[in-house]
């Protein structure tokens, strides 16, 4: 069964600073992943989907990448802002049953 | 992309009911998810609801407790039945446009609280 670790489960950073957000899965046998951010009382927003053949995607000032074979991938995000306190969520697809999520890692940028 | 609608977007229900939420999507797709999330977790796969075909449920969790429909492309239902207050939680529909490669959509959510 597919497990997916998050760390770290928090993080506080002062605003400017580049930080980097962690992933693992346990079977590397994905098709995609996808890296969303949740603010309270909100759904989700999709920030990066990485097919199983690709290495990186980038958006803006987020760079995500992923190492299939063991089991990793990182969330980036250059020069924070307060706007970016939310909880990020890493999630792996294995085909057509849905997603496998962490627990996700909480954000807060001091202003 | 998709948009996605969810009715209601909260409720407080009484134990013993039952609650449908409606999924609403703006475009075709054939691949409709529902997820749980309960308080301080993260996201739960409940079941996947292909259109045409029977839902199919994951681990500890049974179609007698969350009947789902799919009538057509763009809708769904989760029902919630026999609540109790261990049901409370946000309930989330998503959906793949394309294929089991294409990225996930997720509606806003229902937030439910059971009394």
């Amino acid at each position: 069964k597919q497990e997916v670790t998050q760390i770290p489960a928090a993080l506080s950073v002062p605003e400017g600073e580049n930080l980097v957000l962690n992933c693992s899965f346990t079977d590397s046998a994905i098709y995609n992943l996808q890296w969303f951010r949740q603010d309270p009382g909100k759904g989700l927003t999709s920030l990066l989907l990485i097919q199983s053949s690709q290495r990186e995607q980038t958006s803006g000032r987020l760079n995500a990448s992923l190492d299939k074979s063991s089991g990793r991938s990182t969330l980036y995000i250059a020069a924070s802002q307060p706007g970016d306190s939310a909880t990020y969520l890493c999630a792996v697809s294995g085909g057509a049953d849905g997603l496998t999520f962490g627990k996700g890692t909480h954000l807060i940028i001091q202003p | 992309s998709a948009v996605i609608s969810q009715k209601p977007s909260r409720d407080i229900c009484q134990r013993g009911t039952s609650l449908t939420i409606q999924c609403q999507v703006d475009s075709q797709v054939t691949m409709m998810f529902w997820y749980r999330q309960q308080p301080g977790q993260s996201l739960t796969l409940i079941a996947t609801a292909n259109q045409g075909s029977e839902a199919t449920y994951e681990s500890g969790f049974v179609i007698d407790k969350f009947p789902i429909s799919r009538p057509n492309l763009t809708f769904s239902t989760l029902t919630v039945s026999n609540m109790s207050p261990e049901d409370s939680s946000i309930y989330l529909c998503s959906v793949a446009p394309g294929t089991a490669y294409a990225e996930q959509y997720f509606g806003p959510g229902t937030r439910l609280t059971v009394t």
